[in-house]
């Protein structure tokens, strides 16, 4: 069992569409972390939560450190919103200094116009 | 946040021989990390690089096959040694942001597209 599981794996949706996509996780975490990529191959970091919500334009993370989920969500989609969504978490006990990360296989939405 | 660069952008190379892709950061930053996606897949953390002692490397992979350098805050080269078509993947650096402990935000280089023929 991967340690960080998304889902769905793929997702086609309208534009306008509220787009929900969750995350869980089995290990202790100091962070969790959401990140875009487009189809060249370039990774932006979304966000970095280590409890409660997030909002950032259109996109809202929440996370939910007793149940060991995390959702993204995004309001009104469009278009160009079409990417790979993924899921990563930082370790917990990594000794101090910031963690290597552990992804999740990502999740491909396309958002048709 | 961080801008950095890799080199190569991409490269096709021969069974056998090696390539050396660089990282470079516009700014000093403790950590920074490669991470390798083959066709597919999710990302794998390959190597943290310290700058001053050799890398720390993540179960399945080893110096000798992928040899990193760290001479100072703001550089990191990765080797891929006598590569195989199954090293076919794009290779990503990237580097946390400040504050300490695993609380980091992290940040990606553009990636290396290396196809092993």
């Amino acid at each position: 069992k991967n340690e960080v599981e998304q889902s769905p794996q793929n997702l086609t949706a309208q534009e306008g569409e509220f787009i929900t996509i969750n995350c869980s996780y089995s290990v202790g975490i100091s962070a969790l972390h959401w990140l875009q990529q487009h189809p060249g191959g370039g990774i932006v970091s979304l966000f970095m939560l280590s409890s409660g919500k997030k909002k950032h334009g259109r996109l809202i993370a929440t996370i939910n450190i007793q149940e060991k989920h995390s959702s993204l969500h995004i309001t009104a989609s469009h278009p160009r919103d079409s990417a790979v969504y993924i899921c990563a978490v930082s370790r917990r006990g990594g000794g101090g200094g910031a963690d290597g990360l552990t992804f999740g296989k990502g999740t491909h939405l396309i958002i048709q116009p | 946040s961080a801008v950095i660069s890799q080199k190569p952008s991409r490269d096709i190379c021969q069974r056998g021989t090696s390539l050396t892709i660089q990282c470079q950061v516009d700014s000093q930053v403790t950590m920074m990390f490669w991470y390798r996606q083959q066709p597919g897949q999710s990302l794998t953390l390959i190597a943290t690089a310290n700058q001053g002692s050799e890398a720390t490397y993540e179960s399945g992979f080893v110096i000798d096959k992928f040899p990193i350098s760290r001479p100072n805050l703001t550089f990191s080269t990765l080797t891929v040694s006598n590569m195989s078509p199954e090293d076919s993947s794009i290779y990503l650096c990237s580097v946390a942001g400040p504050g300490g402990g695993g609380y980091n935000e992290q940040f990606f280089g553009p990636g290396t597209r290396l196809t092993v023929l």
